[in-house]
């Protein structure tokens, strides 16, 4: 069965950096494109960024566009988020996601989510 | 983006009861649309995409309904482990985006 298990969260002052990883396994993961998805403390989800199978197509939200960067090693069947510059506003649960046929916008998978908090 | 409106955003109801919850997109967004059902401290889980299609697993006392602007999401008679909190996404466009939620209560 598919099992997506993230790490790499934890506490971290602002202006600093933390790199998440995400560990999939149950389907073939090359063959299809990733999320990675987040939800402050007590509020709604928010979608954060995509990655498509291949590694060559990448999208951001406007939020974090210049601060995170979204990679993954098909060979380790691991996505990443690479989180740099972190404020406040980061403070939140990161969950990967699956997506559902590749492409497709919606997430049929997530992981258990870990917990990033930015604070001095 | 796409913004997306949850109504209401709590209610209270009682086991056995029919709960409708309202998702209205800014502007329509054909039947690319996804409800999430999330109980405290769990992960999301997939109930509906494509407006009405039901993911395999859920219970079929789960329903959506609507396209272009206009979502329902029926729960036909509420079951004790029904109450969570639901969000709606559209996935027309990027950025995917999410209403704001509506926790499901325990009259």
């Amino acid at each position: 069965h598919v099992q997506l298990v993230e790490s790499g969260g934890g506490v971290v002052q602002p202006g600093r950096s933390l790199r998440l990883s995400c560990a999939a396994s149950g389907f073939t993961f090359s063959n299809y494109g990733m999320h990675w998805v987040r939800q402050a403390p007590g509020k709604g989800l928010e979608w954060v960024t995509f990655l498509h199978y291949d590694g060559n197509n990448k999208y951001y939200a406007d939020s974090v566009k210049g601060r995170f960067t979204i990679s993954r090693d098909n060979s380790r069947n691991t996505l990443y988020l690479q989180m740099d510059s972190l404020r406040a506003e980061d403070t939140a649960m990161y969950y990967c996601a699956k997506d559902s046929f590749g492409s497709s916008l919606w997430f049929d998978y997530w992981g258990q989510g870990t917990l990033v908090t930015v604070s001095s | 983006a796409i913004q997306l409106t949850q109504s209401p955003s709590s209610l209270s109801t009682s086991v056995g009861d029919r709960v409708s919850i309202t998702c209205r997109a800014s502007q329509g967004i054909s039947s690319a649309l996804a409800w999430y059902q999330q109980k405290p401290g769990k992960t999301p889980n997939l109930l509906i995409y494509d407006a009405s299609s039901l993911e395999s697993g859920v219970p079929s006392r789960f329903s959506g309904s609507g396209s272009g602007t206009d979502f329902t999401l029926t729960i036909s008679s509420l079951q004790p482990e029904d109450f969570a909190t639901y969000y709606c996404q559209q996935f027309n466009s990027y950025p995917p985006t999410f209403g704001g939620g509506t926790k499901v209560e325990i009259k």
